[in-house]
């Protein structure tokens, strides 16, 4: 069984320009997440989608934040414009049940804004 | 909302010996409690569990205990061997809000020499 992808592994793009963030989750699993870890700090929750709807986007930091699930199957995270403090690994998860909470990471996509 | 504090944030120890990594939560309404692990270019992974209906957990040289009244709890790594090491990460859910919004403590980078 295939885990969850993310792509790309790495991005350096330039303050102001636009990004989109790739997350396959595990066949079968409705339930997704997009975590960001800024360097040396805590990873945090950004948003949670149940299928195709978006469960709870309270930890979103602001509108320039856009996450899609179009279909319930794989997700994208697009940051426009980027600026230098979204720089960070943007971690991708998904579980069958969030009552179960045990969730399955990505490996991360690493963002820089320079 | 919850607050996950961890510590150490780094903890170096020769192998053979013991690794406690120490975490406190805020919500008293908090009931689950997981560990994840890091190794260097991938995702968090899941290594240990606990429940608030419990109050240790066991699994071969990694355990878990959980104090409710004192709302800490901790990961204990017994005969460590180099291929520990990696960064620890420390999780609290509440039983409000999200099902699939993990608080994360800061991460214990625990090197393990040989």
């Amino acid at each position: 069984e295939a885990g969850v992808t993310q792509f790309p592994s790495h991005s350096v793009i330039e303050k102001g320009q636009t990004v989109t963030l790739r997350c396959d989750p595990i066949s079968g699993h409705d339930n997704l997440y997009w975590y960001r870890r800024v360097m040396g700090k805590e990873i945090k929750f950004l948003l949670h989608f149940v299928k195709e709807s978006k469960q709870d986007e309270s930890g979103m930091p602001n509108n320039r934040f856009l996450a899609e699930r179009t279909g319930g199957t794989y997700s994208t995270l697009k940051v426009q414009p980027a600026e230098l403090e979204d720089s960070g690994v943007y971690f991708c998860a998904s579980s069958r049940s969030s009552v179960l909470a045990e969730a399955f990471f990505g490996q991360g996509t690493r963002l820089t804004v320079v | 909302g919850e607050n996950v504090e961890q510590h150490p944030s780094t903890l170096s120890v020769q192998e053979g010996d013991s690794a406690v990594i120490k975490c406190t939560y805020s919500d008293s309404a908090s009931n689950y409690f997981p560990w994840y692990k890091q190794e260097l270019g991938k995702g968090p992974q899941l290594i240990i569990d606990i429940r608030s209906n419990v109050g240790e957990k066991k699994d071969q040289r990694i355990a878990v205990t959980l104090n409710k009244t004192a709302k800490h709890f901790s990961l204990h790594i017994t005969e460590t061997q180099p291929e520990d090491s990696a960064v620890y990460f420390c999780a609290a859910r509440g039983y409000g809000g999200s099902q699939g919004n993990l608080i994360f403590g800061k991460g214990t980078k625990l090197s393990v020499k040989p």
